[in-house]
């Protein structure tokens, strides 16, 4: 089965630093992978979606990059603010497995001032 | 207001009996996921379904049921098989299409005592 790995540890860096997400993949190759935002208490909110034959998507200071080769997605936040604290999930969408959305275990971001 | 509702927010249930939980969207999605988040964890797909009238079992149905007699509701029975109830459960819809986005509601988290 597809295996989706995001790094467990907190994230923590300084405001207005660049902050880097991790997610990982193994087995299949995913058609498509979405990043979401978690807050404490509510449901993820939809941030970006990029697809297997693109290299890069942004969206205002969000940046996503998709190596199919490593079988890895990075998720760059620049600028940092502290209002970006939240834990953020990827999730992918696999080839042949019809719209079944998998996620992955999400990585807590805390932006300090 | 277009969106997707769940209720009750929180639920508070005895060990052994049956329990409903609600998922009602009004955003003419085709497609409706429930899943299971545990502290410090990602979601878990519970059961999915594309079209009314159809679903599909996820990655831990087990202790599970679904029903899915209109488009606009999906919802879940967590049975007095599931061993381990307690969690937060979140009910979600996409256009359909592999290439969308998830819309989440924002969660029922359900406690057994």
């Amino acid at each position: 089965s597809q295996k989706i790995e995001q790094n467990s540890e907190a994230l923590n860096i300084q405001e207005g630093k660049t902050a880097t997400l991790t997610c990982n993949y193994t087995n299949y190759s995913p058609a498509y992978l979405q990043w979401y935002r978690q807050d404490p208490g509510r449901g993820p909110v939809f941030l970006l979606l990029i697809r297997e034959n693109e290299k890069e998507k942004r969206k205002e200071r969000l940046k996503v990059t998709f190596d199919t080769t490593l079988k890895q997605s990075l998720f760059h936040i620049t600028a940092s603010q502290p209002a970006d604290s939240a834990t953020y999930l990827c999730a992918l969408v696999f080839t042949g497995g019809g719209n079944k959305l998998t996620f992955g275990t999400g990585t807590q971001l805390k932006v300090e001032l | 207001d277009g969106g997707i509702t769940q209720s009750p927010k929180y639920l508070f249930r005895k060990e052994g009996q049956n329990v409903t939980l609600s998922c009602e969207q009004n955003l003419n999605h085709d497609a409706m996921y429930w899943y299971r988040q545990d502290p410090g964890q990602g979601l878990r797909l519970i059961y999915y379904s594309q079209i009314v009238n159809d679903f599909q079992k996820g990655d831990i149905a087990e202790g599970y049921s679904v029903s899915r007699e209109k488009k606009e509701s999906f919802p879940l029975t967590v049975t007095s098989a599931q061993k381990n109830p307690t969690a937060f459960y979140l009910c979600a819809s996409s256009i359909g299409q592999m290439n969308t986005e998830a819309f989440f509601g924002q969660g029922t988290r359900l406690t057994v005592v």
